[in-house]
């Protein structure tokens, strides 16, 4: 079974730019939950999204935004990126939804911000 | 609010060694509690969990963690380390409260010494 693939793998952008970044889980996963990983804040949950419903969010302002297709597939969106925004950016897939559920992650995109 | 706290944001072993990871929680209510690891270039991966059924849980490549209610503490052991298990790891928790968001300490970076 193939794994839980995230595109772009890396990315550069700059400030004020928007930026979309694709996840696809593992097939037949439903669950789909995005994280955020930096240095200073280290690993923080984003949301989830369950057929195509987001189920929960974390605490992060509204610039950032998610949505699920009908296989399954997520993507997130930032606006008006800041500075701050640079970080590695997780995608994790489940069968279930609901976090203590075992999440298989992608490698991640790691997005930088001029 | 809910945390988790990892002591040592680097610990070295020698191979062969005793590895200690260690993690506290701060929870009323004996949450959900897990240990993932990153190796590098990698998103994580889950390396075991808790859910109540057993305060000794075995997982993976040969880890496994206590969890000690008296003590709020969910440390990761494994009797003898090998070069391969060189990686970052982190303890995350799940209140147990309809928020259902996983929670991630800092991390603690292993290394293994020759």
């Amino acid at each position: 079974k193939a794994g839980v693939t995230q595109t772009p793998r890396y990315l550069i952008k700059t400030r004020g730019q928007q930026v979309t970044l694709s996840c696809s889980p593992i097939s037949g996963h439903r669950s789909v939950s995005w994280y955020q990983q930096t240095p200073g804040q280290g690993l923080q949950f984003l949301f989830e999204y369950f057929s195509e419903t987001q189920r929960n969010k974390g605490n992060f302002p509204g610039r950032f935004s998610g949505r699920q297709f009908s296989n399954s597939r997520s993507e997130m969106n930032v606006s008006t990126l800041e500075l701050g925004d640079s970080a590695l950016y997780l995608c994790a897939s489940s069968s279930r939804t609901g976090s203590y559920n075992e999440q298989f992650f992608g490698p991640g995109t790691r997005l930088t911000v001029l | 609010a809910q945390s988790v706290t990892q002591l040592g944001s680097h610990v070295s072993v020698s191979e062969g060694a005793l590895v200690l990871l260690r993690c506290n929680y701060s929870s009323s209510v004996p949450p959900y509690l897990f240990w993932y690891v990153q190796y590098p270039n990698q998103g994580l991966q889950l390396l075991l969990k808790y859910t109540s059924a057993a305060t000794l849980v075995k997982g993976i490549n040969g880890f496994e963690a206590e969890f000690k209610k008296s003590e709020t503490s969910f440390h990761l052991t494994k009797p003898s380390a090998h070069m391969s298990d060189a990686a970052e790891y982190f303890c995350a928790v799940i209140p147990m409260n309809r928020d259902d968001k996983i929670i991630f300490g800092k991390g603690t970076r292993l290394h293994i010494l020759p």
